[in-house]
């Protein structure tokens, strides 16, 4: 069974970056099946998809938020991360990471349990 | 950007009743479609996938249809479990989109 676990800091100062890691269990990043995504849902609001990555590195942006966002994978670690940059309120949302099938199509099977990350002075 | 619309976006329904949700695509996207349930707290779960393929574990009551720029998700016969919040996602390109989501309510 994959699982995938959110971490990172919980509060973010505006116009810092925020900084976010997955990691994975009963799968592999380095597996070339599947791709690694990001999605935040603000409080009471729909999802938003921010962006996912390969084992490779290759990776796709929400043109939003590309200016944004970078997106990293460790094999070795079997985690991926997420820095989003320049944040501000608009950025306080429930992060979650997710697995998605790749060449099988671009949804999500695996989700974290997801993170609240608040944008707050 | 493609856009996604649900509709209703809140439905009062029964346990036993038949229920249908229906998203519409600003443009074609073949059958590259995903539906999911959010319950209150949690991560989403995956329903349907490529319109009509039902994820593995997930009940036959519910089933999905369309192509192009229409689909539906209906849940044949409503039971307790199923009172949640639902989005549909296009994948047909690489700026993934989410419908604004239906919330199903006990009437």
């Amino acid at each position: 069974q994959v699982q995938l676990q959110e971490s990172g800091p919980g509060l973010v100062k505006p116009s810092q970056t925020l900084s976010l890691t997955c990691t994975v269990s009963g799968g592999s990043t380095s597996s070339g099946t599947y791709y690694w995504s990001w999605i935040r849902q603000p409080a009471g609001k729909g999802l938003e998809w921010i962006g996912r990555i390969d084992t490779s590195g290759s990776t796709n942006y929400n043109p939003s938020l590309k200016s944004r966002v970078t997106i990293s994978v460790d094999t070795s670690k079997n985690q991926f991360s997420l820095k989003l940059s320049s944040v501000t309120a608009a950025d306080t949302a429930v992060y979650y990471c997710a697995r998605d099938a790749g060449i099988g199509g671009v949804f999500f099977d695996y989700w974290g349990q997801g993170t609240l990350v608040t944008v707050s002075s | 950007d493609i856009q996604m619309t649900q509709s209703p976006s809140t439905l009062s329904a029964s346990v036993g009743d038949r229920v249908t949700i229906t998203c519409r695509a600003s443009q074609s996207i073949s059958s590259w479609l995903a539906w999911y349930q959010q319950k209150p707290g949690k991560a989403p779960n995956l329903l349907i996938y490529k319109a009509s393929s039902l994820e593995s574990g997930v009940p036959s009551r519910f089933s999905g249809s369309g192509s192009g720029t229409e689909f539906t998700l209906t849940i044949s016969s409503l039971q307790p479990d199923d009172f949640a919040t639902y989005y549909c996602q296009q994948y047909d390109s690489y700026s993934l989109t989410f419908g604004g989501g239906t919330k199903v309510e006990i009437k």
